[in-house]
């Protein structure tokens, strides 16, 4: 599979609940990044954890990193109908090419 | 707050016509990108640019694209005879200096291209 594979491709919550995204990579990376695309629009940066931390917040957002699993998770919690959007995962692997690989994404929707 | 533009927002080409994306980055910043979109698909790489050379490209990149910092402003994407599968959403991005690899990168919009 590819590196940066989102799982699942789509979730459907209602507001208020929260919402769990998963990536899986499969290479060593400097730092894993999280991006926000709503429909038709470009992409959003929304957090970066660096390899040697385990886990970020920032507001609403918690972002996990496992890299003995090569997995992180991004948790949006309170979940508003303008979350939904599509998250991508974007790797910076340590080796071979530099630039950010991102993942198919998660479609999300948050019913009001 | 500064942000990175690109233009056209749509262009729609004829098969085998050349087309060249155009995008502003943010005016501090050093490294640029091209991605792409095939619709409700991934984004893929396709080139950065830094120091006024391309740094890396992926597979897609191939004679047919050609990118281009003509002034100290425009960074422009050239695809010189467009195929069918070139039809996509484009996205210019640019970062600013940081050490340790690619840290936050700012997109712009997206120039959607339609080859017929």
């Amino acid at each position: 599979s590819q590196q940066g594979e989102e799982d699942p491709q789509a979730l459907s919550i209602q507001e208020g609940e929260n919402a769990t995204m998963n990536c899986s990579y499969k290479t060593s990376i400097n730092n894993l990044q999280w991006y926000r695309q709503n429909s038709g629009r470009g992409l959003v940066h929304l957090i970066l954890i660096r390899s040697n931390e385990r886990e970020k917040h920032s507001g609403r957002l918690r972002v996990t990193l496992d890299t003995s699993k090569k997995s992180s998770s991004l948790l949006i919690t309170a979940s508003r109908a303008a979350d939904t959007a599509s998250y991508f995962c974007a790797t910076d692997k340590d080796t071979g090419r530099r630039a950010l690989t991102f993942g198919s994404g998660t479609r999300l929707q948050v019913q009001p | 707050e500064p942000e990175v533009t690109q233009t056209p927002s749509h262009q729609v080409t004829q098969m085998g016509q050349e087309v060249i994306l155009r995008c502003v980055p943010i005016s501090n910043h050093l490294y640029f990108y091209w991605y792409r979109q095939i619709l409700g698909q991934k984004v893929e790489f396709l080139v950065s640019f830094y120091n006024n050379e391309i740094s890396e490209k992926s597979e897609i990149f191939d004679d047919q694209f050609s990118v281009e910092r003509p002034d100290g402003s425009n960074f422009t994407l050239k695809i010189r005879s467009t195929k069918l599968e070139d039809s996509a959403m484009y996205f210019c991005a640019s970062r600013s200096r940081a050490s340790g690899g690619p840290g936050e990168l700012f997109f712009g919009e997206g120039s959607r291209l339609t080859v017929l």
